[in-house]
């Protein structure tokens, strides 16, 4: 299963609201993940189940989605969300990830 | 707490090999599938497979199979990647990473899969001539 984010490059401004899309080449049901890697640093689990937040995870992020189309929204950007951020998909094997989206703040 | 520990860094050439490792503590680690991830310098992650430490089950991504291998070590806790004979193309940072949640030995017969809640720090391979 493929995974196309959209877009691959964003720049954003403190208090935004930012959006980003995952998009699979086939039904996944909610089985998506999204990640957030920041630079220098493992990648950290944010969202599963398409909308569930992962615990100690900030409520300005959240998930939506199902099917082959998926969204994860941060709802005011925070200097400290600079990062890339991955969806992956645990419907089959491989587990696929995007190919991520690099988010800038401005 | 939950913590993966990976092996440090390493500096090989083309041919040889290598085996790295990762080290879970905090929790029972013969109940939860650990994977690999690969990440080539600059670029996305990459799903490499799964192992489950209680029977070595390991499931291998298509891109992977037969390139690694996964083992486990139960009494050490401990993960392994390893590689009979690198490449270049082998450099990369690789993390270990653990399933969100447990999973017993009859669930893990089927289609098991979870998002990765733990991370390790990485291993960063670098193979050059």
């Amino acid at each position: 299963i493929h995974l196309t984010q959209s877009p691959s490059f964003l720049s954003a401004s403190v208090g935004d609201r930012v959006t980003i899309t995952c998009r699979a080449s086939q039904y996944i049901t909610s089985n998506l993940a999204w990640y957030q890697q920041k630079p220098g640093k493992a990648p950290q689990l944010l969202i599963y189940a398409a909308s569930t937040l992962q615990s100690g995870v900030p409520s300005r992020f959240s998930g939506s989605g199902s099917g082959t189309e998926f969204t994860l929204t941060i709802s005011s950007l925070q200097p400290e969300d600079l990062a890339t951020y991955y969806c992956q998909q645990l419907n089959t094997y491989p587990n696929t990830f995007g190919q991520g989206t690099s988010l800038e703040i401005k | 707490e939950v913590q993966l520990v990976q092996s440090g860094a390493e500096m090989k050439k083309p041919g040889e090999s290598l085996k790295i490792s990762c080290k879970g503590s905090g929790y029972t680690f013969s109940s939860h599938w650990i994977g690999w991830v690969r990440q080539m310098p600059g670029k996305g992650l990459e799903w490499m497979g799964i192992i489950y430490p209680e029977d070595s089950d390991a499931r291998y991504s298509p891109s992977f199979q037969g390139q690694v291998t996964m083992s486990v070590d139960k009494s050490l806790s401990t993960a392994y990647l390893q590689w009979s004979s690198l490449r270049a193309s082998d450099t990369a940072r690789y993390y270990c990473a653990r399933y969100r949640e447990s999973h017993s030995l009859y669930e893990s017969s089927g289609y098991v899969s979870d998002p990765f809640a733990f991370w390790g720090q990485g291993t960063m391979v670098t193979v050059s001539s």
